[in-house]
């Protein structure tokens, strides 16, 4: 079973298109977050939920706005995409307790 | 910023100990140092994490020192799986936010 699912995989998009990431954890953890990777393989935090609450909003266009439904989803959804916008986007959960995170596969953004 | 600095690039002899060290001289009392490795293009995943003690697990061990300034992740016996990208990352206190730096790339050879 997969502990951090991302869908999907792969995303193609024109520019000032808007479009969804989701993520899904089966670990029981109670806290989430977003990470981009981009081309220079820097990754940064973008967002953090714990139990459904934003708790990290780190400098991000507000054209990116982060949804948890509840606490093992917590969906990206970026509008007016950019070609800035190119990159990987990692899920990640972990436990609050300070257990280490468990990230997901990635999903590989290209703007075009 | 990283509160971490490590070398960029390393190289292993397959079979041997592959000693990755780290620098964190502004690390608090109440901060883990974790270390996570990213193969190719996959999703980083967790190796070990320590405090002060030292640590092993399956994977690795991690010996921090008495200070706490720096410490080393050991992988004992390195195969070519283990070429990847190793951050080591101190935990913002307080918070729940990892800030990962440039890694290592360590590269084991046949």
């Amino acid at each position: 079973d997969t502990a951090v699912s991302q869908t999907p995989k792969y995303l193609v998009t024109q520019m000032g298109n808007d479009k969804s990431i989701k993520c899904e954890q089966n670990l029981g953890h109670d806290t989430m977050y977003w990470y981009k990777q981009d081309s220079k393989k820097f990754l940064k935090i973008m967002f953090s939920y714990n139990n459904k609450e934003l708790i990290i909003n780190e400098t991000v266009p507000n054209r990116f706005s982060p949804k948890s439904p509840d606490k093992a989803h917590l969906n990206l959804h970026i509008n007016s995409l950019e070609l800035g916008d190119s990159a990987v986007y990692f899920c990640a959960s972990s436990q609050s307790t300070g257990t280490g995170y468990t990230f997901g596969s990635g999903t590989r953004l290209t703007v075009v | 910023d990283a509160k971490t600095t490590q070398p960029p690039s390393m190289d292993c002899a397959e079979g041997r100990a592959a000693n990755l060290p780290c620098n964190h001289s502004t690390i608090s009392g109440n901060e883990y140092v974790y270390w996570y490795r990213q193969i190719h293009s996959q999703g980083p995943q967790y190796i070990i994490h320590g405090l002060k003690n030292n640590e092993t697990n399956e994977m690795a061990s991690l010996i921090i020192t008495e200070d706490r300034k720096s410490s080393t992740l050991i992988l004992p016996h390195a195969t070519l799986r283990d070429t990847a990208v190793y951050y080591c990352i101190v935990r913002d206190g307080g918070t729940y936010k990892y800030i990962f730096g440039t890694g290592t790339r360590l590269k084991v050879l046949a």
